[in-house]
């Protein structure tokens, strides 16, 4: 398995501020992905985090408002830019540890971004 | 790519009864994951069933899939006012990026002592 820390674990920001959340990881892993969790619903990936490449982002999400960073194998840092009311939310990051497909992925504690 | 969507979204028992949740997918898949996410914290990975597999138990928790009806079940037997929470499953979507899933709606269970 793998233990993932992710700070902060809860934050209020005011409007038009900036966030990074960060994900430390306890080994080295290739795929690193970013989730946000609005009040009430499910998660929806926001991007891919690779080491030594640009993010990979979902539709409806863009670099300018989510930048990632991926320095190395064991950490990632997401970016919430110029925060509105709407991105009040949950981010969590997850990373898979294997290469291979059927193998579970694990997840950080979350952080709760609340936007005022 | 769609996401899964689980019935019931809320379901409340009592404890050392059983509770079922269903979820319902729409394209090929690798697997499929069931997740526990405790008062809107981290998921916790509960199962993995493959799609060449029917059935899978984990103590308390049996996983059914059936990949004619894109539909899978996860009961847990027996619970505990501990089993509160909202369940998730996540599909591993066949020839999507590795590692990347896609997340039902989830049911969120409370059990009352």
């Amino acid at each position: 398995s793998a233990v993932i820390s992710q700070k902060p674990s809860r934050d209020i920001c005011q409007r038009g501020t900036s966030l990074t959340i960060q994900c430390q990881v306890d080994s080295q892993v290739t795929m690193m992905f970013w989730y946000r969790q609005q009040p009430g619903q499910s998660l929806t990936l926001i991007a891919t985090a690779n080491q030594g490449s640009e993010a990979t982002y979902e539709s409806g999400f863009v670099i300018d408002k989510f930048p990632i960073s991926r320095p190395n194998l064991t950490f990632s840092t997401l970016t919430v830019s110029n925060m509105s009311p709407e991105d009040s939310s949950i981010y969590l990051c997850s990373v898979v540890l294997s290469e291979t497909t059927n193998t579970e992925a694990f997840f950080g504690q979350g952080t709760r971004l609340t936007v005022v | 790519s769609q996401q899964g969507e689980e019935d019931p979204q809320a379901l409340s028992i009592q404890e050392g009864e059983n509770a079922t949740m269903n979820c319902s997918y729409k394209t090929s898949i690798n697997n499929l994951q069931w997740y526990r996410q405790n008062s809107g914290r981290g998921l916790v990975h509960l199962i993995l069933i493959r799609s060449n597999e029917r059935e899978k138990h984990s103590g308390r928790l049996r996983v059914t899939l059936d990949t004619s009806k894109k539909s899978s079940s996860l009961l847990i037997t027996a619970s505990r006012a501990a089993d509160t929470a909202s369940y998730f499953c996540a599909t591993d979507e066949r020839g999507s990026t590795l590692g990347r899933l896609y997340f039902g709606r989830g049911t969120q269970l409370t059990v009352w002592p």
